[in-house]
């Protein structure tokens, strides 16, 4: 059964601060998702990458397939950025996929 | 575009009554799927489905059931329910190979079962 453990559980920043979020998997993978979570929210996907790094605005997420590493980098973070932030590895078979999650990671940005 | 639409948000139920979880995608999505999220866990694959009339478990299906008729929908049955199914749920969908595309999330289902 594939595992997927993510570190740490809480962040706390101050603003401007630069972040880092580490998500490990047990088995080979088709890809590794991150997702982000707001209090009292839905979860929209951030990235989805299977190799490389993958960059939008503030955020980077990138993957070493060889170490089943991935880590997500949050540049000059921002209160706004205050959310869990959840990695999914995604792995197929059988014509189908399924997703383990992580337990998440609770981030707090204080101005 | 509405993406994934998940109906109810919030909702009490006694033990032991029935209810249905709706969800709904407009993006012709082969692949949609329902979790719950309890606090401490991971979220956790309850069933899916790869496409219309083809559904299977995942990894903690016991109490539920699921159908999917259309492409579109794909609802979530609680039989007779138990404050163990107390937890937030979410629908997803994407297209098959999701190994390699985004999934899409609905807003989630805060369930309560006294």
């Amino acid at each position: 059964k594939n595992e997927v453990e993510q570190s740490p559980q809480n962040l706390t920043a101050q603003e401007g601060e630069f972040i880092t979020i580490n998500c490990s998997y047990s088995v080979g993978i088709s890809a590794l998702h991150w997702l982000q979570q707001h209090p009292g929210g839905g979860i929209v996907s951030l990235f989805m990458l299977s190799s490389g790094k993958k960059k939008h605005g503030r955020l980077i997420a990138t993957i070493n397939i060889q170490e089943k590493h991935s880590s997500l980098h949050i540049t000059a973070s921002h209160p706004r950025d205050s959310a869990v932030y959840i990695c999914a590895a995604a792995y197929s078979g059988a014509g189908s996929y399924q997703l383990t999650f992580g337990k998440g990671t609770k981030l707090s940005v204080i101005p | 575009n509405a993406g994934v639409t998940q109906t109810p948000k919030f909702q009490v139920l006694k033990t032991g009554q029935s209810m249905t979880l709706q969800c709904a995608q407009d993006m012709n999505h082969e692949y949609m799927s329902w979790y719950r999220q309890d606090p401490g866990m991971g979220l956790r694959l309850i069933h899916y489905s790869v496409g219309a009339g083809i559904t299977d478990q995942g990894e903690v299906p016991n109490g539920y059931n699921v159908s999917r008729s259309t492409t579109e929908d794909f609802p979530l049955r609680l039989l007779s329910a138990a404050p163990s199914q107390t937890s937030v749920y979410f629908c997803a969908s994407s297209y098959l190979w999701a190994g390699y595309t985004e999934a899409f999330f609905g807003q989630g289902t805060r369930l309560t079962v006294v």
